[in-house]
């Protein structure tokens, strides 16, 4: 059953470094989002994305933060200058675009910011 | 804002049903979700009904809707050990829209 994947599952970084959280979806799906969570709190909504551009995005996706589609595979999360806060666990995820389907979640990469 | 409500834990016994219990507060939503979260694990898709529905059964799992009081539960039947685990709840006002996520509830299987 195709799924939707990340990577890596674990980055450590310091404090004030750029990080890339990598995702691949599903592959005939056009919608992708990312979300946090972080430890002992809820999920977050952070931004989706389709036909190449941003369609939403909350107001924790600050400057700080860029999506991209690299290629046709490739949905990436990019933190420009990473903060203590930034701690946590970042999920991907994708759908198909109809009504019938749900968004399907990757595994997710636990970022921890030193 | 939308907000979802539910009761952080549970403890239910070994072959016992358990019902997990969410309320959510956007009158909009058309979808609503129930995910599970096994530790240090992602978000699995466990079910999900469309807001027209009362009601949706899937082997172990009933989804039951009330619209009116904006109440979603999700009962699993003899319940395992390995249903230990957290359960979100998740409302959507529209397929295309973000997800909005409840706290979860850390569902406690004893033997």
């Amino acid at each position: 059953e195709p799924e939707v994947t990340q990577t890596p599952s674990h980055q450590v970084t310091q404090m004030g470094q750029e990080v890339i959280l990598r995702c691949v979806p599903i592959s005939n799906h056009l919608y992708f989002y990312w979300y946090r969570q972080i430890l002992g709190q809820k999920v977050e909504f952070l931004v989706s994305f389709y036909n190449n551009e941003i369609s939403e995005k909350s107001e924790i996706f600050d400057d700080q933060f860029s999506v991209e589609r690299p290629d046709g595979s490739n949905f990436t999360l990019k933190i420009r200058s990473t903060k203590l806060e930034d701690s946590a666990m970042y999920f991907c995820a994708s759908r198909v675009g109809t009504s019938e389907e749900t968004q399907y979640f990757g595994p997710g990469t636990r970022l921890l910011v030193l | 804002g939308e907000d979802v409500e539910q009761s952080l834990f549970l403890s239910v016994r070994e072959g016992d049903s358990s019902v997990i219990n969410c309320t959510y507060t956007d009158s909009s939503s058309t979808y609503l979700y129930w995910y599970k979260q096994e530790p240090g694990a992602g978000l699995q898709l466990l079910t999900y009904i469309f807001s027209n529905m009362d009601m949706k059964q899937d082997q172990r799992l009933t989804v039951l809707l009330n619209k009116k009081d904006k109440h979603l539960s999700l009962r699993i039947a003899d319940t395992q050990t390995g249903d230990s685990a957290i359960y979100f709840c998740a409302e959507t006002p529209d397929y295309g829209q973000n997800f909005v996520f409840g706290p979860g509830t850390r569902l406690s299987v004893l033997p």
